[in-house]
């Protein structure tokens, strides 16, 4: 039972480059999450899916796209990247969206704009 | 201003001292709450969740205030393995808000 996996760990891009972030939960959760994290701002929600096939936007989700491939895997897709999303990005399953339900994070991804 | 304000620290601690963080949210609606803890450089991993009633799991109890909307972790006899940053979320369905984080180091 590997929890929530992600790939890749580490990431450095040039400007108006893409790429995709990959994450995996083994738990059967029905609800995933992506989040980015940057220093003195705490983590904030990009995109979640509640369930397989819906997407919603959080709070900050300009500049990215995502894909619910199926229950078990959430994609983070950044279609042009920009210094502004030097970040680390953590993605998180938990049983279903609603409140009382903790989330498990997987071990993050350094990403680097350069 | 942020909807989960946290005080940044760092506090630094000798082993065995009680330290006590704090946390106010502004969404009233916030329906749950939860303390994380995040080592340097790893995920967040769930602490405790924080009930209405007050919660004690070993060294740690945590308090909710819904009155005046906030949120306490308090940790007894610190151990040095308890050095980590320390995140507090408010949650209602839609929406997980988390702290910046409390740094706590706790030296020999």
């Amino acid at each position: 039972n590997a929890g929530v996996t992600q790939t890749p760990k580490f990431q450095v891009l040039k400007t108006g480059q893409s790429m995709t972030l990959q994450c995996a939960q083994d738990m059967n959760h029905n609800s995933m999450y992506w989040y980015r994290q940057d220093p003195g701002m705490g983590l904030r929600l990009i995109y979640y899916s509640a369930s397989e096939g819906t997407t919603d936007k959080g709070e900050v989700p300009n500049g990215y796209n995502v894909s619910r491939l199926n229950k078990r895997e959430f994609s983070l897709r950044l279609e042009s990247a920009a210094p502004s999303q030097t970040s680390v990005y953590f993605c998180a399953s938990s049983v279903t969206q609603g409140s009382g339900n903790e989330q498990y994070f997987g071990p993050g991804t350094r990403l680097t704009v350069t | 201003r942020k909807e989960v304000e946290q005080d940044p620290g760092p506090f630094n601690v000798p082993e065995g001292a009680t330290v006590a963080f704090n946390c106010t949210y502004s969404n009233s609606a916030s329906q749950s709450f939860f303390w994380y803890r995040q080592d340097c450089r790893k995920e967040p991993k769930l602490l405790m969740s924080v009930y209405s009633s007050g919660n004690e799991d070993g060294r740690f109890t945590a308090q909710l205030n819904r009155a005046s909307q906030y949120i306490s972790l308090l940790i007894r006899d610190s151990k040095l393995s308890d050095s980590a940053t320390y995140l507090c979320v408010a949650h209602n369905n839609n929406d997980m808000r988390f702290g910046a984080g409390t740094r706590l180091t706790v030296k020999p």
